[in-house]
């Protein structure tokens, strides 16, 4: 079974600030790792994903995430807020089944907001 | 660029009306998903298919229905709508063995029962 935690429901930075999103997986075999973004009254788009290889995974908007096996973690990072940058944000994980089987499995979300 | 829509993007709506919720996908994809989601909350996955002929029922109770006749269409109906069933309405769909398997959204249906 897989699961998807992500630690904090609201995070706020100032802008030009670190953005740290935390999500921790469980997954009984080698996960891909999502983390997408949801703009009011939008579906969510894809931000990044974690498939196989490199751990750190540059995304768009100036995002990324590291994949930590040890930590069973995969936290989105940004340098520097932008005032754009404020939205929901879900961690998503998925087994590496080839199989009609395969699920992926969203976190609850995070709102990060940005103030000025 | 994701290619999967969703119509209508807003819907007001009667108590006891039937309505459908319209979603396709031009990506030859073959799982596709419903997910219902109030305002800032999370995502509950009430509907998926594995392919064509194939519909199960996901983790949150929901009163709709759903059919998979064509690989690109996955239409959601609700026979009598209901204030309760106020909320939006995500579709999403992701293909078996693609690089990465990274699922594609649409723009999703905003529902008002009234």
């Amino acid at each position: 079974a897989q699961s998807v935690t992500q630690l904090g429901s609201h995070v706020s930075v100032s802008e030009g600030a670190l953005v740290l999103l935390r999500c921790n997986y469980s997954s009984s075999v080698p996960p891909y790792l999502f983390w997408y973004v949801q703009y009011p009254n939008q579906g969510l788009q894809l931000l990044l994903k974690y498939t196989t290889g490199a751990t750190l995974v540059k995304g768009i908007n100036g995002f990324e995430a590291e994949f930590k096996k040890s930590e069973t973690s995969f936290h989105l990072t940004k340098p520097s807020a932008h005032m754009s940058d404020a939205a929901e944000y879900f961690c998503a994980v998925s087994d590496q089944r080839y199989s009609s089987a395969s699920k992926i499995i969203f976190g609850s979300g995070t709102r990060l907001s940005i103030r000025p | 660029e994701a290619d999967i829509y969703q119509t209508p993007r807003y819907l007001v709506i009667g108590t006891g009306k039937k309505i459908t919720l319209e979603c396709s996908q031009t990506m030859g994809h073959d799982k596709m998903y419903w997910y219902q989601q109030d305002p800032g909350m999370e995502l509950h996955l009430i509907h998926y298919s594995y392919g064509v002929n194939s519909t199960e029922k996901g983790d949150l109770s929901s009163e709709s229905t759903v059919s998979r006749i064509r690989t690109e269409h996955f239409p959601l109906t609700l026979e009598s709508a209901r204030p309760s069933h106020t909320s939006q309405y995500l579709c999403a769909s992701r293909q078996t063995g693609g690089q990465g398997g990274e699922a594609f959204f649409g723009q999703g249906t905003r529902l008002t029962v009234v």
